[in-house]
């Protein structure tokens, strides 16, 4: 079955800086790719996700790169603000599965 | 985007005891359901996959005597932890899917159940 791996596990960064997030899966059919934060507490939230036919895609602060050869993806996430501190989780789902398999997930710390 | 509502946000429950865990979709029809359990600092762990009208589907390792899934109506599933010890305090949370958003998963508010 699919397994995600994602790093860093904690990452602090200052207010301002960019933060990125990396994660690799190993179901080469694993088509679709999401991102979702979680604040304390509460649950998940979708932030942006991307399909295996694109190779990035961006919203505002923040992107996602894809790399299907080699079967890793990133979270890109520029001029960070305190708000942005929280567990954020990537994960994969096959075409032909229902469920996503999701990475470990990174606290982000943002300092000001 | 769809929203999903489920109750209680937190529990306090004696060993073994049941304790039942709801989880609606409230504008929109959830063909299929999860519930995940999430330990401290840890990431979601899918537990069973249900689908309307269907029994569950279990990941392997829990135990379906233990954690009774019922999805009967296309707005609503519930968990219900039989005989709760200590270990099962957890976070638990569900998500749905439905076939108009078929891509996304719109998570509930999760439940904190504590076993004393």
């Amino acid at each position: 079955g699919e397994n995600v791996e994602q790093h860093p596990s904690t990452l602090s960064v200052q207010e301002g800086d960019s933060a990125v997030i990396k994660c690799t899966y190993s179901d080469s059919a694993s088509n679709y790719f999401p991102w979702y934060k979680q604040e304390l507490g509460k649950r998940p939230q979708l932030i942006i996700d991307i399909r295996s036919n694109v190779g990035e895609k961006k919203d505002q602060r923040i992107a996602v790169t894809l790399n299907k050869t080699a079967k890793h993806f990133s979270l890109h996430i520029t001029e960070t603000q305190p708000e942005d501190s929280a567990v954020y989780f990537c994960a994969a789902r096959t075409s032909l599965g229902q469920n996503f398999v999701f990475g470990p997930g990174t606290r982000l710390s943002v300092l000001p | 985007g769809a929203v999903v509502s489920q109750h209680p946000s937190r529990v306090i429950c004696k060993s073994g005891t049941s304790v039942k865990i709801e989880c609606r979709s409230l504008d929109f029809q959830a063909t299929t359901m999860f519930w995940y359990r999430q330990f401290p600092k840890q990431s979601l762990m899918l537990m069973a996959t249900s689908n309307e009208g269907s029994k569950a589907t279990y990941e392997q390792g829990v135990e379906k005597d233990k954690f009774l899934i019922n999805h009967a109506s296309l707005t609503l599933s519930t968990l219900t932890v039989t005989s709760a010890h200590p270990e099962d305090s957890s976070f638990y949370i569900c998500s749905a899917r439905t076939r108009r958003w078929n891509t996304e998963a719109f998570f509930g508010q999760g439940t904190r159940l504590t076993v004393v």
